[in-house]
């Protein structure tokens, strides 16, 4: 069964502080993977991308690691703002070979608070 | 603004009454999808047009709902004799005819129903 699964389900922090999500999958096969961010109230916004060849890719204060071996990913999250407490969806595309529909697969997200 | 739209933000109604939410997606995407996202949980695909087919729906759209896309353009999602359990965020996302590799869907900033 595809399915995305993220860690944690929330987590505080105090601004300035560092922090790092995790997602793991079992999406196969596996297309790309996207971190989202989702302001409340919002839609969500892509912060990256990564194709299973990418193994790092880095937004300003986001960096995002894949490892396509353990089905594995994580965004680090550096110098955290007020701004970035949000929630952090990740989401893994799905291809059937033959296909040009994309299926998204989402997590449930990880609820970040920064604190001042 | 040249982003996905999505109107209205809010809609409170009585349960068995009808409700119809709109979609403008980003002009020449001629992808065009409908999640619902309830609270603590990443988006649910409910379905998906290609142009004006609908290609593809999900198991979560009762015949209660309906979507259209009449002229490949915008997009309307009808709720017909809601529950209280149809109470959600009702997104749409739209993309352009993708490569195999990258699938980048925009998001609206959602619907917010509120069943009574």
């Amino acid at each position: 069964k595809n399915q995305v699964e993220q860690s944690p389900q929330s987590l505080i922090i105090l601004e300035g502080k560092n922090c790092t999500l995790q997602c793991n999958y079992t999406v196969s096969p596996f297309s790309n993977l996207r971190w989202y961010k989702q302001d409340t109230g919002r839609g969500p916004v892509s912060l990256t991308i990564m194709t299973f060849s990418e193994n790092t890719k880095s937004n300003g204060r986001y960096t995002a690691t894949l490892d396509a071996d353990t089905k594995q990913s994580s965004l680090h999250i550096t110098a955290s703002q007020l701004s970035d407490s949000a929630s952090y969806i990740c989401v893994v595309t799905h291809f059937d070979r033959g296909s040009t529909l994309g299926r998204l697969y989402f997590g449930r997200g990880t609820q970040l608070t920064v604190w001042p | 603004d040249t982003g996905v739209s999505q109107d209205p933000r809010h809609k409170i109604t009585k349960r068995g009454q009808n409700v119809t939410f709109r979609c403008d997606p980003i002009s020449e995407h001629n992808r065009l999808y409908w999640y619902r996202q309830t609270l603590g949980q990443g988006p649910e695909f409910l379905t998906y047009f290609q142009n004006e087919a609908q290609l593809e729906k999900s198991r979560l759209l009762s015949d209660r709902f309906s979507a259209e896309r009449p002229k490949g353009s915008f997009s309307t999602l009808e709720i017909q004799r809601t529950e209280q359990g149809d109470s959600a965020m009702y997104l749409c996302a739209s993309s352009s005819l993708p490569s195999f590799s990258y699938n980048e869907q925009f998001f609206g900033p959602g619907t917010r129903l509120t069943v009574l």
